[in-house]
């Protein structure tokens, strides 16, 4: 089982769209969560980090649920230019800054 | 965030050299540093951890001899590609470890012909 599971995807979503995303995590040691966005051909960059208490930023939301070992991000009203891999990132206690990464999640926001 | 760069942003090589990566953390001070490699349509690949003033380490199956890393201070880490040839051919990160999270540089492009 891989440590950080994600869809492949792709997601084709029509612009204006609602898109979800979930990621689940193997390690209960995991301690700290995050939102990558990478475009092709590009390197990841930080989107958000994932608090139990969720938090937003602008038209985006992520939620961590511990119990679960579950990670969400939401998109609202898409744009073309979010389309990118999303990669779900979780950080083990005592790996220092090591992380790991899910194999992404590929958006494609369509006219 | 902090800021990341990486240079050269590509190169194309003959089998057989070297190739030097450079990583720089241009607004902090990084102890760890880490190498990756991603090829096309394939996640990227953890390679090393390096640790400023020690040596690194690498994952398993990445032959420390071939790839050679220095991390010679807490902004510069150096990936050496030694005895080039073309399977490495690939697309080469550097991140700096910063708060919790790693921030990345923007990537090598190396293409061994």
């Amino acid at each position: 089982r891989k440590e950080v599971e994600q869809d492949p995807g792709p997601f084709n979503v029509p612009e204006g769209a609602t898109v979800a995303f979930n990621c689940t995590y193997s390690n209960s040691a995991s301690q700290s969560f995050f939102w990558y966005r990478q475009d092709c051909r590009k390197e990841p960059k930080l989107l958000m980090s994932v608090y139990s208490s969720g938090n937003e930023d602008g038209r985006f939301t992520a939620q961590l649920n511990r119990a679960s070992q579950y990670i969400s991000l939401l998109i609202r009203d898409s744009k073309l230019s979010d389309s990118a891999t999303y990669l779900c990132v979780v950080n083990v206690k005592g790996g220092g800054n090591k992380l790991t990464f899910g194999t992404g999640t590929q958006l494609k926001v369509e006219l | 965030g902090a800021v990341v760069s990486q240079h050269p942003s590509r190169v194309i090589c003959k089998s057989g050299t070297s190739v030097k990566i450079e990583c720089r953390s241009l607004d902090f001070q990084a102890t760890t540093m880490f190498w990756y490699r991603q090829f096309p349509k394939q996640s990227l690949m953890l390679m090393a951890t390096s640790n400023e003033g020690s040596k690194a380490t690498y994952e398993q199956g990445v032959e420390k001899d071939k790839f050679l890393i220095n991390h010679a201070s807490l902004t510069l880490s150096t990936l050496t590609v030694t005895s080039a040839h073309p399977e490495d051919s690939s697309f080469y990160i550097c991140s700096c470890g910063y708060q919790e999270t790693q921030y990345f540089g923007p990537g090598t492009r190396l293409l061994v012909l």
